[in-house]
């Protein structure tokens, strides 16, 4: 069964940092670029960042403004997001999406909360 | 940056046809794909590459993309429909690619 588990969320108070993981299983997942979405409560789904399979490239939405860092290790399937630097309007619902072709998300996650509070 | 624009809320009585408009200049151009998330779910891709729909999604999903306007039609609508739905690109000619529209609430009546 192909699945995205994504863990590490939490409360942080602002100003402080997170580091978020995904576990793939169930397929090769060095064949796929891999994504994070959030969703902030009561609003729509914002693409966060892409990370290519091989780590070729990187891309993040420009509203974080370099404060998070995509990354992956292919020898554990694993994604990650690292956050620093984090405000209020950062809390959501982070989801792993799995890329496919023409760079659409087929397989999500079923996400970790980011609450950022003092 | 690329804009996605969606009505906020669409309502359909049960066995007819809504129809989910995405307006984004020159979208006809673009590869649109669709998202529908139930309340407290995971969103779920049910069209990629404006008309492609993934094994396991019904027939009743459709995908049309042309001009400015991409659109989602599910036909002959059921209860399990009611959901949020999301068109997305991929603007490969930005530094930020990833784009969402605003979202469409459908409710079946």
């Amino acid at each position: 069964e192909v699945q995205l588990v994504e863990s590490g969320g939490g409360l942080v108070k602002p100003g402080g940092s997170l580091r978020l993981s995904c576990a793939a299983s169930g397929f090769t997942f060095t064949s796929y670029s891999m994504n994070w979405i959030r969703q902030a409560p009561g609003k729509g789904l914002e693409w966060v960042s892409t990370i290519s399979s091989i780590v070729t490239y990187t891309y993040y939405a420009e509203s974080l403004k370099g404060r998070f860092t995509i990354s992956r290790d292919n020898a554990k399937n694993s994604l990650f997001l690292q956050m620093s630097s984090l405000r209020v309007e950062d809390t959501a619902v982070y989801y792993c999406a799995r890329g496919l072709g023409a760079k659409a998300f087929d397989i999500w996650g079923q996400g970790t909360v980011v609450t950022v509070s003092s | 940056s690329y804009v996605l624009t969606q009505s906020p809320s669409v309502s359909v009585a049960p066995g007819q046809t809504a129809s989910i408009a995405c307006g984004g200049k020159n979208i006809g151009s673009k590869n649109v794909h669709w998202y529908q998330q139930k309340a407290g779910q995971a969103p779920v891709m049910v069209v990629s590459d404006d008309t492609d729909r993934p094994s396991g999604i019904p027939e009743r999903f459709s995908g049309s993309n042309s001009g400015n306007t991409a659109t989602l039609t599910i036909s002959r609508v059921e209860a399990e429909d009611e959901a949020d739905y999301y068109c997305q690109v991929w603007d490969g000619s930005s530094d930020h690619p990833g784009v969402f529209g605003t979202g469409t609430k459908v409710t079946v009546l």
